[in-house]
């Protein structure tokens, strides 16, 4: 029972374009939500949050939109950069304590 | 702040062998999780520690697993005749005990079972 979808398992973008990475939950009571980035062999490093109280939280270059009733969030990359190529994931907090993971995409971004 | 620590960063053992591995959290955080990640998938939640207590463990770790967090720093993750199937990366990761808080990972420990 994946609570957590990313659909999209790749996505390739040109350096300087927006990237816009997809995440889809089922469970509405998920009130705090994140996004990760991972880079081989390395641990996921967190990028951008975002409560369930708001719909739109920016980072500089990031910025994630929740839309509650379609329950969906986006990442926004602009502009995108080579050093953004990862594995990016969502996560969802369930509960007070326990996180639960999409499965990723594969963000590749061309020079 | 000097992160999650793991270790070792790698580990390959024969079916059948024991493995530990140890998880050092950040310091002030008194929150501590183990995930298990195979290729193609995200990190799955395997077991949660808030201080000492191991407040909940995952259906997917069978009675051949199990963690400990003695006097709530450092812990560690014990895997009991190993099987191919347990061939994945092990993340760590520890979170402050401010409810809506990320979790900051390490970078993990890949066991190979051979």
């Amino acid at each position: 029972d994946q609570q957590v979808k990313q659909n999209s398992p790749s996505l390739s973008v040109q350096e300087g374009r927006i990237s816009i990475l997809n995440c889809d939950y089922t469970n509405s009571m998920f009130d705090y939500f994140l996004w990760y980035k991972k880079y081989p062999a390395e641990g996921p490093t967190f990028l951008i949050s975002i409560s369930s109280i708001k719909d739109k939280n920016e980072d500089g270059r990031f910025t994630v939109f929740l839309n509650k009733s379609a329950k969906h969030l986006s990442l926004h990359i602009v502009p995108s950069q080579p050093g953004d190529s990862a594995v990016y994931f969502c996560a969802a907090l369930s509960g007070t304590y326990k996180y639960i993971f999409g499965t990723g995409t594969r963000l590749k971004v061309l020079a | 702040d000097t992160g999650v620590s793991q270790d070792p960063r790698h580990k390959i053992t024969k079916r059948g062998q024991n493995v530990t591995f140890r998880c050092d959290p950040i310091s002030e955080h008194n929150r501590l999780y183990w995930y298990r990640q195979t290729l193609g998938q995200g990190p799955e939640f395997l077991t949660y520690f808030q201080n000492e207590a191991q407040l909940e463990k995952s259906r997917l770790l069978s009675d051949r697993f199990s963690a400990e967090r003695p006097k709530g720093s450092f812990s560690t993750l014990e895997i009991q005749r190993t099987e191919q199937g347990d061939s994945a990366m092990y993340l760590c990761a520890s979170s402050s005990g401010i409810v809506v808080s990320p979790l900051h990972f390490g970078n993990g420990t890949r066991l190979t079972v051979t």
